[in-house]
């Protein structure tokens, strides 16, 4: 119930292509949906976040799409960069608490 | 704006010891969450400090304990180390305890021997 599943583990995508990671939940108390990238050696940053009241939002080239009644929610990444490369997280807000999918090794290639 | 920022970087500790980490919140922030990450894991939450009290746990045991100063900081206390311990512990604030907009510090890398 207090799980994130996040897939793929690992995605490889050329230059310029459309990168999708997915992940689902159960529990219907999650009310706020952040997706994070982390680069090695750092610590998570914050890309984009949205609220179960939207089916999708849109920041750049980061676009979260969000399926209440399926209870799932998806990144996906337009015209990926090599810049790209790095780990995302998607992750649920639970009663002031943030529980993290775990994690999806991305890698752009020129 | 001074981001999160975490001390020290890296430490080596020999099992049975205890540690503390340290973490200074973004300015404006008043609260602090704690989180483990293992080699290939996301993030799991240990606690969450709220203008200097605890506000919620994760599924750790007692020997990980922690404190919030008047400032915000925090410190992230591990007594009795287990090789189990050695993990990535981030440091998180927010600008209240809903953890809408929560930003990380650069971690401190724990390695148990």
């Amino acid at each position: 119930q207090q799980q994130v599943k996040q897939s793929p583990q690992s995605l490889i995508v050329q230059k310029g292509g459309i990168s999708i990671i997915n992940c689902a939940y159960e529990n219907t108390a999650f009310d706020y949906f952040p997706w994070y990238q982390q680069f090695p050696g750092k610590g998570p940053a914050l890309l984009i976040a949205i609220r179960p009241d939207v089916s999708e939002k849109k920041e750049g080239r980061f676009t979260i799409s969000f399926n209440k009644s399926a209870k799932q929610f998806s990144l996906h990444i337009m015209d990926s960069q090599p810049g790209d490369s790095a780990t995302y997280f998607c992750a649920a807000r639970n009663t002031d608490k943030l529980i993290f999918g775990t994690g999806t090794r991305l890698q752009v290639f020129p | 704006e001074t981001g999160v920022t975490q001390s020290p970087t890296h430490l080596i500790k020999t099992r049975g010891q205890q540690v503390t980490l340290r973490c200074s919140s973004q300015s404006g922030h008043n609260t602090v969450s704690w989180y483990q990450q293992a080699l290939g894991q996301g993030p799991q939450f240990i606690f969450q400090y709220y203008r200097e009290e605890e506000n919620g746990r994760g599924n750790f045991p007692p020997r990980f304990s922690g404190l919030q100063f008047p400032n915000y900081s925090s410190e992230l206390n591990v007594n009795a180390l287990e090789l189990d311990d050695s993990a990535l512990y981030l440091c998180a604030s927010s600008v209240d305890r809903t953890v809408y907009e929560q930003y990380f510090g650069p971690g401190t890398r724990l390695t148990v021997t």
